[in-house]
């Protein structure tokens, strides 16, 4: 389909373990925009990009969190050492330019055990 | 800390009745969003709403921003069982509109 895509779509791994996790963009979106969001909340907003570059990333929640676009199109987002805290849906999202409609994916369901 | 509070929590009705669900913040949005998402999929933007005392329709849904553009209301005449999902309000404070922030949801149920 011509949606966002994200991949996987789950994800258990290990507490201390490095995952990534993938979106793939609408087709000609600039803006890129990741949340996360935990059972019984709304999404909390990440970082966005903005073409290759990080225009907002205020959302992170430390440094294990980090999250790359190096083509302007799919993004990766990357969480080291991980932690049971960390467990959430990691939605991706993606608009033609800022401020315009955003396109949300099916999110990445992460466990952390 | 800027909050979006959305009420009711739950909320559980017949098919056929009508619900009016509430997002409030103490702060001014510049935009306001409604969003609704279902089990296993993304948010899907309803409606944005950005003029104080605007109000818009979508078919069975009428939006209403507040004059003072603290609070917002979403009413659903007719409830069908296809309503059914997660309602999340989003406000912007910023100019710039970009970064929304999501209140918890309002979680509706349709029984038929």
């Amino acid at each position: 389909g011509a949606g966002v895509s994200q991949t996987p779509s789950n994800k258990v791994t290990e507490k201390g373990k490095y995952v990534e996790l993938r979106c793939d963009p609408i087709s000609g979106h600039t803006a890129l925009y990741w949340y996360r969001q935990s059972l019984g909340q709304g999404p909390e907003f990440l970082i966005y990009f903005q073409g290759t570059g990080a225009a907002d990333d205020s959302g992170l929640p430390n440094d294990r969190f980090f999250a790359v676009r190096p083509e302007g199109s799919v993004s990766t987002l990357k969480i080291q050492r991980t932690e049971r805290g960390d467990s959430a849906v990691y939605l991706c999202a993606s608009s033609l330019l800022l401020r315009d409609t955003q396109y949300f994916g099916p999110g990445t369901r992460l466990t952390v055990l | 800390t800027q909050l979006l509070e959305q009420s009711p929590q739950f909320l559980s009705i017949q098919e056929g009745e009508n619900l009016t669900v509430y997002c409030n913040s103490s702060s001014v949005f510049s935009s306001l969003q409604w969003y609704r998402q279902e089990p296993g999929e993304g948010p899907v933007l309803l409606v944005t709403v950005v003029t104080g005392g605007e109000v818009k329709k979508l078919k069975r849904l009428t939006f209403q921003f507040g004059d003072a553009r603290k609070d917002s209301s979403l009413h659903i005449t007719a409830a069908q069982t296809g309503d059914t999902g997660l309602y999340l309000c989003a406000g912007a404070w910023d100019n710039y509109g970009q970064n929304f922030v999501f209140g918890p949801g309002t979680r509706l149920s349709v029984l038929p």
